[in-house]
């Protein structure tokens, strides 16, 4: 299957600082990558599409000055959590398919934030 | 927006034993995929299955879209094989992003 990228996969970070993640699709091109979160024990959330040339698309309730997407090319997507805080620390993970929209979507490893 | 329920929650298993996890869903679907989350948090794929049967190795999978459900089987279960299995499901619009049910916590116990 394809392959999706993700770095760093751990990172701690001070409040108030900000954090970028990279998701990258190694061996293909992705005009649309996907943003979740993931606290403990509980589901995956999608919090963004990140459309490559253009603005992202945010779910209802998820900051958009605070969770900033870059989608400057076919294979990259960075999330950035700008003025992190403590309530930011989850587990946040991009997806990418190498396809159209009914094809099968692929995972990066996931980026571990703590804010301390 | 679209509702994906799995069950059970939680399903403790001896080593050996089979097992059948569901998932539900509200409305028509284009993309189904079943994921087996690593302790690591890493989402490994199992099957792309918006319709029909496959299967791999002790896995296999069942989407009945008419009927709106899903199936999962592990024959022979692993204690490799704990930990939590997700369905996802996409429906509608362009980008045909993925809702998650809340998932299966899967423990196999020696």
């Amino acid at each position: 299957g394809a392959v999706v990228s993700q770095h760093p996969s751990r990172v701690i970070c001070k409040s108030g600082t900000s954090v970028k993640i990279e998701c990258r699709s190694l061996d293909f091109q992705a005009t649309t990558m996907f943003w979740y979160r993931q606290f403990p024990k509980q589901s995956l959330m999608l919090m963004a599409t990140s459309n490559e040339g253009s603005k992202a698309t945010y779910e209802q309730g998820v900051e958009k000055d605070k969770f900033l997407i870059n989608h400057a090319s076919l294979t990259l997507s960075t999330l950035t959590v700008t003025s992190a805080h403590p309530e930011d620390s989850s587990f946040y993970i991009c997806s990418a398919r190498d396809g159209g929209a009914n094809t099968e979507a692929f995972f990066g490893q996931g980026t571990r934030l703590t804010v301390v | 927006g679209i509702q994906v329920e799995q069950s059970p929650p939680d399903l403790i298993l001896q080593e050996g034993a089979n097992s059948t996890l569901r998932c539900n869903f509200s409305d028509s679907v284009n993309n189904l995929q079943w994921f087996h989350q690593n302790p690591w948090g890493q989402l490994i794929n199992l099957f792309y299955i918006p319709s029909g049967t496959k299967q791999n190795g002790r896995l296999s999978a069942t989407t009945v879209a008419t009927e709106r459900y899903s199936l999962l089987y592990i024959s022979s279960s692993q204690t490799t094989d704990s930990g939590v299995y997700f369905c996802a499901v996409g429906s509608g619009g362009s980008n045909y992003k993925l809702t998650f049910g809340k998932g299966t916590l899967l423990t196999v116990n020696p």
